[in-house]
């Protein structure tokens, strides 16, 4: 049972426009969420993360979107780059347990 | 500032035999270490923590084992190694246990073969 889900495994976006890549989960419970970044041949790094209890982040480039009501993240990158491509994992929990990773979304800013 | 170091980045081994990957982490104290894997076609997958030497929990039942010999050095094995062992494996260390406000450093990780 897939409880965070990235439906999309690829998104294409031109240089210069917004990306939006999106997460969908099913546990309530969940009081933390986080977007990690992946280049090929190397370990993911840690982005952005939002709590339970905000609806929105900010952190320059990047913005993570909460919507409790729907069990929906987004993370949107303005304006997107070249350096931006990659595999973005979106992940999940609560407090003391492990991290919930979905599969991922790879993402290809084209110049 | 911390590093974690991870290796071998790709290994090919037969079906059958044995499995030792080793994780270090440098610039930081009494870490909390992760063994994670990514199997084809699947997101991450939470293997085994250990908040200290000699401290191992695991989240999922297999074929492998894990020790902490060391504060700072992390290790996950296989006595004999199967088919479905293959996958991307990757240490990780954060600063508080599995504490989402406390993110996942991770390493470069291992591209693993069972042949």
């Amino acid at each position: 049972d897939q409880q965070v889900k990235q439906n999309s495994p690829s998104l294409s976006v031109q240089e210069g426009r917004i990306s939006i890549l999106n997460c969908d989960y099913t546990n309530s419970m969940f009081d933390y969420f986080l977007w990690y970044k992946k280049y090929p041949a190397e370990g993911p790094t840690f982005l952005i993360s939002i709590s339970s209890i905000k609806d929105k982040n900010e952190d320059g480039r990047f913005t993570v979107f909460l919507n409790k009501s729907a069990k929906h993240l987004s993370l949107h990158i303005v304006p997107s780059q070249p350096g931006d491509s990659a595999v973005y994992f979106c992940a999940a929990n609560q407090a003391g347990t492990a991290l919930i990773f979905g599969k991922g979304t790879t993402l290809s800013v084209s110049s | 500032s911390q590093t974690i170091h991870q290796w071998p980045a790709t290994l090919v081994q037969p079906v059958g035999s044995p499995l030792s990957l080793e994780c270090t982490v440098e610039g930081t104290s009494n870490p909390n270490l992760y063994w994670y894997r990514q199997a084809a076609g699947r997101g991450l997958q939470l293997l085994f923590y250990s908040v200290g030497i000699g401290q191992i929990s695991s989240e999922v039942p297999q074929n492998l084992s894990a020790s902490r010999p060391q504060d700072r050095q992390f290790i996950l094995s296989s006595k004999k190694l199967l088919l479905s062992d293959s996958g991307f494996y990757l240490c990780a260390w954060s600063v508080l246990l599995l504490h989402a406000g406390s993110p996942l450093h991770f390493g470069n990780g291992t591209r693993l073969t069972v042949t």
